[in-house]
C-alpha cells in the first residue's frame, strides 16, 4: 500500500531550529516534496528530494533516506511568518502521482 | 512565474446540482490535477490529466467528472452535488509528466453543499 505519515501538530519558538519528520511507504518511489500552506492560501513548493541526502535552501533543508522510507524538514532561525502546515508529499505509483501526507501544523511562538 | 487560477474562491451550492470548478493556468503545462483537502485527510487526488482530452482518475474519482477541452484549462464537474462533497478543492498543473517537479497550486475554492 502507500502510506505517509507526519505529525499532525508542532509548536517552536521564535529563532529556534525545528524538525519535521516524515515517513513514507510508496511502491516506485521517485523522490519526496515538501510544500508549506498557509491557512487559506495555495500549497507552494519548498523542496524536492530524489537521492540520499541533505537539500539546503536558505533556512530550509531537507532530508531524504530512501531505504528508510525517512524524510524531514528543518527549519532554522524560525520566524513568526513561518506558522504553516507543511505538507510532505511522496512520488510513486504507477503514474507517478503524488501522495500526500495529512500536514504538520506548526506553530510558532514569541 | 507560473499563475493557476481558479475561478472561485467561496462557492455555495444545494445537493443535487451540478456544479462546475474552473482551473486555468498560463504556463502551457500538459499536466493538471484536481485535488480535495480535508481537515485529517491532506490532499486527495480526484482526477488528472496528460494533455488535451486526456483523463485519469486519481484515488477518489466518484462523484466527479473532468474535461480539458484546451490545454490551459482543467474543469471538474461534480454531476449531483452532495454534502460529502463539501470541501476545499485544489487545482494544480506541472510541465513534468515524470514526477519530479513540483506541481504549482491555485488558491484554492472552499465549495459548500447545501
Amino acid at each position: 500500500g502507500q502510506n505517509i505519515d507526519q505529525p499532525t501538530e508542532m509548536t517552536a519558538t521564535e529563532g529556534a531550529i525545528v524538525q519535521i519528520n516524515c515517513t513514507y511507504q510508496t511502491s516506485g518511489f521517485n523522490g519526496l516534496f515538501w510544500y508549506q500552506q498557509h491557512a487559506g492560501e495555495a500549497p507552494t513548493f519548498l523542496s524536492y528530494n530524489v537521492l540520499d541526502g541533505l537539500e539546503e535552501k536558505g533556512r530550509f533543508s531537507s532530508f531524504l533516506s530512501r531505504s528508510k522510507g525517512y524524510s524531514y524538514l528543518l527549519l532554522k532561525e524560525l520566524q513568526m511568518k513561518d506558522s504553516a502546515s507543511y505538507l510532505c508529499a511522496a512520488v510513486g505509483g504507477a503514474t507517478n502521482k503524488l501522495i500526500f501526507g495529512t500536514g504538520t501544523l506548526l506553530a510558532v511562538q514569541p | 512565474d507560473v499563475k493557476v487560477t481558479q475561478s472561485s474562491r467561496y462557492l455555495v451550492k444545494r445537493t443535487g446540482e451540478k456544479v462546475f470548478l474552473e482551473c486555468v493556468q498560463d504556463m502551457d503545462h500538459e499536466n493538471m490535477f484536481w485535488y480535495r483537502q480535508d481537515p485529517g485527510l491532506g490532499l486527495r487526488l480526484i482526477y488528472f490529466s496528460y494533455d488535451v482530452k486526456m483523463k485519469e482518475k486519481g484515488d477518489i474519482p466518484e462523484g466527479y467528472s473532468v474535461s480539458r477541452e484546451k490545454k490551459e484549462r482543467f474543469s471538474l464537474i461534480l454531476e449531483s452535488a452532495s454534502t460529502n462533497q463539501t470541501s476545499m478543492y485544489l487545482c494544480a498543473s506541472t510541465w513534468d509528466s515524470w514526477g519530479n517537479q513540483p506541481q504549482h497550486f491555485g488558491d484554492g475554492t472552499r465549495l459548500s453543499i447545501l
